[in-house]
Parts: C-alpha cells; sequence; structure tokens
C-alpha cells in the first residue's frame, strides 16, 4: 500500500481480554517498529523488527505483550489479559533500513486507540 | 523513562512570532530527527541530523544538533497557524535503528 496501515483505528476492550492490533507496513520496508503514546506524551518504544526478527524487544512493558512478524511483511502485536493501564494509541512505524545503516525516517501509520474499561 | 527531554512542553504564540524548542539529554546519538504529529495521526518527519554541530534549514524551521551530540534545537521563524502541532525529538543511540522520543512539545499558533 501507499502507506503504513493498522488496524483497527479503534478498540475498546474490557479488563482481562485478549487484543490483537495489526500493521501493514509498507512495502519493502525491512525494518518495523511498535510504540505507545499516552495522551500528551511522545512515543514510548516497545519493539523493533529486522525482518521476521525481533532485533529488540527491549520496551515490552511485561510478558502480557508480544508481537510477531512471520513473513518480515505484516505484524501483530498482542495483549494478553488487558489493563486499564494499557490503554493507549499504538503505533506502528516502518523504515527502509537495510541492515548496516541507520538513521533512516521512520514512516508512521495512524495508529490503533485501544481503550480498556 | 524519557531519554529525551523537551522545552517547553506547551507554547501557545502569535501568528509571526519566532519560537525556539529544546530537546536535551544526558545520551549521546548518532543522530537525532525532528517529528510533527498532529491530532489522529502518526509523526511526520521533518529533518535528521547526523553530524555534531550540525544546522539545517527547511523553509522557516532551522534544526542544530549540539556539538556533542547530545541536544538540539528547532527554531521556527514568523510562525503560521499551519505550523501547530507535537514537536517530537527521537534520538538513536549507537547506530543500532533504534528511536528514543522525546516528551513532545504542543505548539498553538494562534492567527
Amino acid at each position: 500500500g501507499a502507506g503504513v496501515s493498522q488496524t483497527p483505528s479503534n478498540k475498546v476492550t474490557e479488563k482481562g481480554k485478549y487484543v490483537e492490533l495489526r500493521c501493514d507496513p509498507i512495502s519493502g520496508h525491512t525494518a518495523l517498529y511498535w510504540y505507545r503514546q499516552s495522551l500528551g506524551q511522545g512515543p514510548e518504544f516497545l519493539i523493533y523488527f529486522q525482518g521476521t526478527g525481533a532485533a529488540d524487544d527491549s520496551g515490552l512493558p511485561n510478558d502480557r505483550f508480544f508481537a510477531v512478524r512471520p513473513e518480515g511483511s505484516v505484524s501483530t502485536l498482542k495483549i494478553q489479559r488487558t489493563e486499564r493501564g494499557d490503554s493507549a494509541v499504538y503505533l506502528c512505524a516502518s523504515s527502509l533500513n537495510p541492515r548496516g545503516t541507520s538513521y533512516g525516517e521512520l514512516f508512521f501509520g495512524e495508529g490503533s486507540r485501544l481503550t480498556v474499561l | 523513562t524519557q531519554l529525551l527531554e523537551q522545552s517547553p512542553q506547551f507554547l501557545s504564540i502569535q501568528e509571526g512570532e519566532n519560537l525556539t524548542v529544546y530537546c536535551n539529554s544526558s545520551s549521546v546519538f548518532s543522530s537525532l530527527q525532528w517529528y510533527r504529529q498532529e491530532p489522529g495521526e502518526g509523526p511526520v518527519l521533518l529533518v535528521t541530523v547526523v553530524t555534531g554541530g550540525e544546522v539545517k534549514k527547511l523553509k522557516r524551521l532551522t534544526f542544530q544538533f549540539g556539538d556533542a551530540r547530545k541536544d538540539s534545537s528547532l527554531h521556527i521563524t514568523a510562525a503560521q497557524p499551519g505550523d501547530t502541532g507535537l514537536y517530537l525529538c527521537a534520538g538513536e543511540e549507537n547506530n543500532f535503528n533504534k528511536f528514543y522520543f522525546g516528551s513532545g512539545t504542543k505548539l498553538n499558533v494562534k492567527p
């Protein structure tokens, strides 16, 4: 597609439920990032993929959070046993960033707004 | 934990005024980026600076990377209502392709 696509755009769920958020990056972009943004704050790093593998998952807050990118394109962020504190906008970004280079431009999607009641 | 602190957090000015936004850290970054974000959208890249002391200009926007590559500033000349938005700096550590974002500066330019 032309840009990074995230679905759903809005998700309201109840505490304790399981949630999946999907990110479809720009075609050909090897790097994919998940960030979480709370109201009035800057994006908080969660995880970064280079191809199919998670190059850095140090930002995942706990083991309720998990992300996959099985074919090196679409990624899914999975949150188990959701808590009210998980409410935020989850942003996905992709970058044309071959391994060994740096400072690539991050192209962001519009985000998935998660509300946990 | 925010590695990058931005100031001011909020800025409300009249059209035509000048302003400067600061991005500070105790960490050294291999590169630093500035993004602008509008409500309901993802951040959009404005500029990337790489070399200590580097200055880049984008129309009315001037970006500077500190000599020690720990801080940066964004100066806007003759602000316009269209400049309204959340300005974010993002630093990359050690060429690891991982970007940490600052806390953001929310700018409102009144006509």
